[in-house]
C-alpha cells in the first residue's frame, strides 16, 4: 500500500462544476495535511493546510479531512479552466520524518469549457 | 509572504562538468530546506533535506557526493551537481520549510539539461 493515494485521473469537470479531488493515506499518526497545485513545467504552490478533522474553507476551495477513515480531499468550487493543474496531496511523516512530507502522484484535473 | 526564489532557473552543461543550483527564503528563515528533482510526467522525488550548520540527510539512493549540499544560511541552501551526465536531467526544485506545521513553499525549479 503506497503512504499517499491518489488517482491519477485525468478528472475532467465541466467550467462551473464542483471538482472533488480524494486521498488516502496509510499513517494514522500523520497530523499535517496539504494540497499543491501544480501546472505543467511549473513547480508546486501551496493552496491549502489543515490539521483537524472537518472543513477548512478558502475561497473557491474547501478541504476536508477525516482522520478515522484516513482521508483528506479538495473540492473546487466554480471551477475555472485555469484550475487545470495536477493536484498533489502531501502528509507530514510522523515516524522519524522530522518535517519531511509525503506526496501522492497527484491528479489532474482539466476544466473543459 | 513565504517566498523561495531559486537559480538560475535553466541550465545548460556539458557532460563531465558541475552545476550549482541556489535556493533562498526571501522572507522568512529556513530551518530546514528540501531538495526534489521531478523527471517528465513523474512525481516529485525527494533527493535530501537540510537543515541549517548541519549534514544533509539523503534519500536512499541519492549519491551524496555527486549531489553536494550546503545549509550555510538560514535563507540560503545549494545543491550542486557534481561531474554532470546526461542521465542527470531533470526539473530540480527546492523547497523551504520554518518549521510551522511542517509547511513547505517551493522554489520555481531549476531546469538542467546535461549534453
Amino acid at each position: 500500500q503506497k503512504e499517499v493515494e491518489q488517482n491519477s485521473g485525468p478528472l475532467s469537470v465541466p467550467e462551473g462544476a464542483i471538482a472533488s479531488l480524494n486521498c488516502t493515506y496509510s499513517d494514522r499518526g500523520s497530523q499535517s495535511f496539504f494540497w499543491y497545485r501544480q501546472y505543467s513545467g511549473k513547480s508546486p504552490e501551496l493552496i491549502m493546510s489543515i490539521y483537524s478533522n472537518g472543513d477548512k474553507e478558502d475561497g473557491r476551495f474547501t478541504a476536508q479531512l477525516n482522520k478515522a477513515s484516513q482521508y483528506v480531499s479538495l473540492l473546487i468550487r466554480d471551477s475555472q479552466p485555469s484550475d487545470s493543474a495536477t493536484y498533489l496531496c502531501a502528509v507530514n511523516r510522523p515516524t522519524g520524518g522530522g518535517n519531511k512530507l509525503t506526496f501522492g502522484t497527484g491528479t489532474q484535473l482539466k476544466v473543459e469549457l | 509572504g513565504a517566498v523561495v526564489s531559486q537559480h538560475p532557473s535553466w541550465v545548460i552543461c556539458k557532460s563531465g562538468t558541475s552545476v550549482k543550483i541556489e535556493c533562498r527564503s526571501l522572507d522568512f528563515q529556513a530551518t530546514t530546506m528540501f531538495w526534489y528533482r521531478q523527471f517528465p510526467k513523474q512525481s516529485l522525488m525527494l533527493m535530501a533535506t537540510s537543515n541549517e550548520g548541519s549534514k544533509a540527510t539523503y534519500e536512499q539512493g541519492v549519491e551524496k557526493d555527486k549531489f553536494l549540499i550546503n545549509h550555510a544560511s538560514l535563507t540560503l541552501s545549494t545543491l550542486t551537481v557534481t561531474s554532470a551526465h546526461p542521465e542527470d536531467s531533470s526539473f530540480y526544485i527546492c523547497s523551504a520549510s520554518s518549521g510551522v506545521r511542517e509547511t513547505q513553499y517551493f522554489g520555481p525549479g531549476t531546469r538542467l539539461l546535461v549534453l
